[in-house]
């Protein structure tokens, strides 16, 4: 069965950092990979997907990257800003197409 | 239309009570899911539609728990003789499945207080 580790939980940085969230998953047998973000009594809105041939996709200041042979993907923010405040999660895929979400990482990016 | 829409958006309901959450995929979606998420965790998978396939209900967590697809767009998520453990946001997605990309699209959520 598998497992999806999001490290760190939480996170609080000032404005302007570059930061990096962490996924870990045990099975490296997937589909895809990808990253969502989650607003506080929202639903989940995706960021960019990695299918299991890539290496990393970007879009704007974010880039995820994935390493399947060592079950491990990352999502680097660039020059992070107060919006960018939200859980990250991410979500693994199989063969079924059915995605295993780890239970995220919550940011605040202080003024 | 241009996103998921759940519905309805908060119910309060009385333990023992049944309760029907509804989600309006996006048009041409094949694939449905059903997702719960509870205060402070992940979410959980409940039910999987693809087509006119069989569900995968692997996910569901006791029999009081059922749902349907009808004619391939709509989905209805039923829990019976609800329980206090019941409280959760029931999420729902819908994606396209293929080429290696099913990006799912995530309804607002369905929150479900069960008193």
């Amino acid at each position: 069965k598998q497992e999806v580790t999001q490290i760190p939980a939480a996170l609080s940085v000032p404005e302007g950092e570059n930061l990096v969230l962490n996924c870990s998953f045990t099975d490296s047998a997937i589909y895809n990979l990808q990253w969502f973000r989650q607003d506080p009594g929202k639903g989940l809105t995706s960021l960019l997907l990695i299918q299991s041939s890539q290496r990393e996709q970007t879009s704007g200041r974010l880039n995820a990257s994935l390493d399947k042979s060592s079950g491990r993907s990352t999502l680097y923010i660039a020059a992070s800003q107060p919006g960018d405040s939200a859980t990250y999660l991410c979500a693994v895929s199989g063969g079924s197409y059915i995605p295993t979400f780890g239970r995220g990482t919550s940011l605040i990016v202080h003024p | 239309g241009a996103g998921v829409s759940q519905s309805p958006s908060n119910k309060v309901t009385e333990k023992g009570k049944d309760v029907e959450l509804r989600c309006d995929p996006i048009s041409g979606h094949t694939a449905l899911y059903w997702y719960r998420q509870s205060l402070g965790q992940g979410l959980e998978f409940l039910i999987y539609f693809q087509g006119n396939s069989a569900p995968d209900k692997s996910g569901l967590p006791s029999d009081r728990f059922s749902a349907e697809r009808t004619g391939g767009s709509v989905s209805t998520l039923t829990i019976q003789r609800t329980q206090q453990e019941d409280s959760a946001v029931y999420l729902c997605a819908s994606s396209t499945v293929g080429s290696g990309a099913n990006v799912l699209t995530f309804g607002a959520g369905s929150r479900l207080t069960v008193l």
